[in-house]
């Protein structure tokens, strides 16, 4: 079946710039993650949904940063002003949730965004 | 807060030799740990994982022993190939009302043929 996807693959902005990313979790999965991974690192998260509402959104650096998923599947990443060091991949995952941390995430390929 | 710590990189060997990718970690109550690779352009995908103490996972020849004696999941492979080149993370997912795992910095293997 069809894994996570996430759009676009490749985004370049200028800072100061708006950008939405968009990720597309695996049928019936209701928990969708977002994490960060810079250069040489692993991911960070930054925010968990279940359902329609952000569970926990403890890794969001600033308040720039914000995600939404008004129908409990699609999700959008966004980040207002963006600075030069937002650039990094933007992973999205997703998992059918049993008990906490125990279930698997499935990660789609990224978005790698580079401000400018 | 949790944490994981994992082997630097790079790691390089020659095809055949056997590897070995320490992991530790640190968290309260009873985490899940996971190993996931990341293949040249490709996305994150889990190579296995064990959710509670002396458990093993094991997937194409790799396995990982959840020591919570020592907080360890070491990952192994008797005799690795040329395909196994690629990034591997360690990751913990907490048992706690967090559900996000945290991950190592990966460790780069290539291996030469």
């Amino acid at each position: 079946g069809a894994g996570v996807s996430q759009t676009p693959s490749n985004k370049v902005t200028e800072k100061g710039k708006y950008v939405e990313l968009r990720c597309d979790p695996i049928s019936g999965h209701t928990a969708l993650y977002w994490y960060r991974q810079s250069l040489g690192q692993g991911p960070e998260f930054l925010i968990y949904f279940q359902g329609t509402g952000a569970a926990d959104d403890s890794g969001l650096p600033n308040d720039r940063f914000f995600a939404v998923r008004p129908e409990g599947s699609v999700s959008t990443l966004k980040i207002q002003r963006t600075e030069r060091g937002d650039s990094a991949v933007y992973l999205c995952a997703s998992s059918y949730p049993g008990l906490a941390g125990k279930d698997t995430q499935y990660f789609g390929p990224g978005t790698r965004l580079t401000v400018l | 807060g949790d944490s994981v710590t994992q082997m630097e990189g790079p790691v390089t060997l020659s095809e055949e030799a056997f590897l070995t990718i320490n992991c530790t970690y640190t968290a309260t109550g009873y985490p899940s740990l996971f190993w996931y690779v990341q293949y040249p352009g490709e996305g994150l995908q889990l190579l296995l994982k064990a959710t509670k103490a002396d458990d093993k996972g094991s997937n194409k020849g790799f396995e990982a022993t959840y020591r919570k004696e020592t907080t360890s999941f070491h990952l192994e492979k008797g005799s690795v190939q040329v395909s196994d080149s690629a990034v591997y993370f360690c990751a913990l997912g907490d048992s706690g009302s967090a559900r996000q795992l945290t991950f190592g910095s990966g460790t780069q293997l290539t291996v030469l043929p």
